[in-house]
């Protein structure tokens, strides 16, 4: 199983542009998260999903969208990138969403918004 | 509001030395708690969770319990290895909600 990837690893956008981070699962997993990790924010919740074809908003999700047309796959796009949004983001599912479960994590997505 | 506050660092120590990382929570209920960790260039994995109060969460070495009384959650090890430099992030999340609130993590260097 290879859990939880996200591509790309690495990318440089321009102010303004979009771009599409995908996630992807294979543990069957109900549940998918999208973070952002910022230097002395730890993690904060952009936007999450509790099954095929819903999603819900987080503790930071305006400048960002999502979709769960698959159970395996949580896209999140920035539509009109910018420089506040250069972070490394990271994806994330759960099983179920119940409060004991774990949360695994994908390797990450760094992004530069010059 | 719900919150998690643990020790910043950043915290350099020796090899064996022993270590103590402190968090604690406010929350309504009673939250499951965990440690996640972090090592360099990877995503974050789950150390070590406790769901209930009392209870003794351990892995690796690394051993925390939950105290309800006072609302903490500290993380402990008693001989850390160079293996063990990663960042740590202290978190719960509350029954009947999907989401981890995190703390802002714990970088941890041991040295040779």
């Amino acid at each position: 199983n290879a859990g939880v990837t996200q591509t790309p690893k690495f990318r440089v956008l321009k102010t303004g542009q979009s771009m599409t981070l995908l996630c992807a699962q294979d543990m069957n997993h109900e549940y998918m998260y999208w973070y952002r990790q910022d230097p002395g924010m730890g993690l904060r919740l952009i936007h999450y999903s509790v099954g095929e074809g819903t999603t819900a908003k987080g503790e930071v999700p305006d400048g960002y969208n999502v979709s769960r047309l698959k159970k395996q796959n949580f896209l999140l796009g920035l539509e009109s990138a910018a420089p506040s949004q250069t972070s490394v983001y990271f994806c994330a599912s759960s099983y179920v969403g119940r409060a004991q479960e774990t949360q695994y994590f994908g390797p990450g997505t760094r992004l530069l918004v010059l | 509001g719900d919150s998690v506050t643990q020790m910043e660092g950043p915290v350099t120590l020796s090899e064996e030395a022993f270590l103590t990382i402190n968090c604690t929570y406010t929350a309504t209920g009673y939250p499951s708690l965990f440690w996640y960790v972090q090592y360099p260039g990877e995503g974050l994995q789950l150390l070590l969770k406790a769901t209930k109060a009392d209870d003794k969460g351990s892995n690796k070495g690394f051993e925390a319990t939950y105290r309800k009384e006072t609302t903490s959650f500290h993380l402990e090890k008693g001989s850390v290895q160079v293996s063990d430099s990663a960042v740590y992030f202290c978190a719960f999340s509350q029954g009947g909600s999907e989401k981890l609130v995190f703390g802002k993590g714990m970088k941890l260097t041991v040295n040779p």
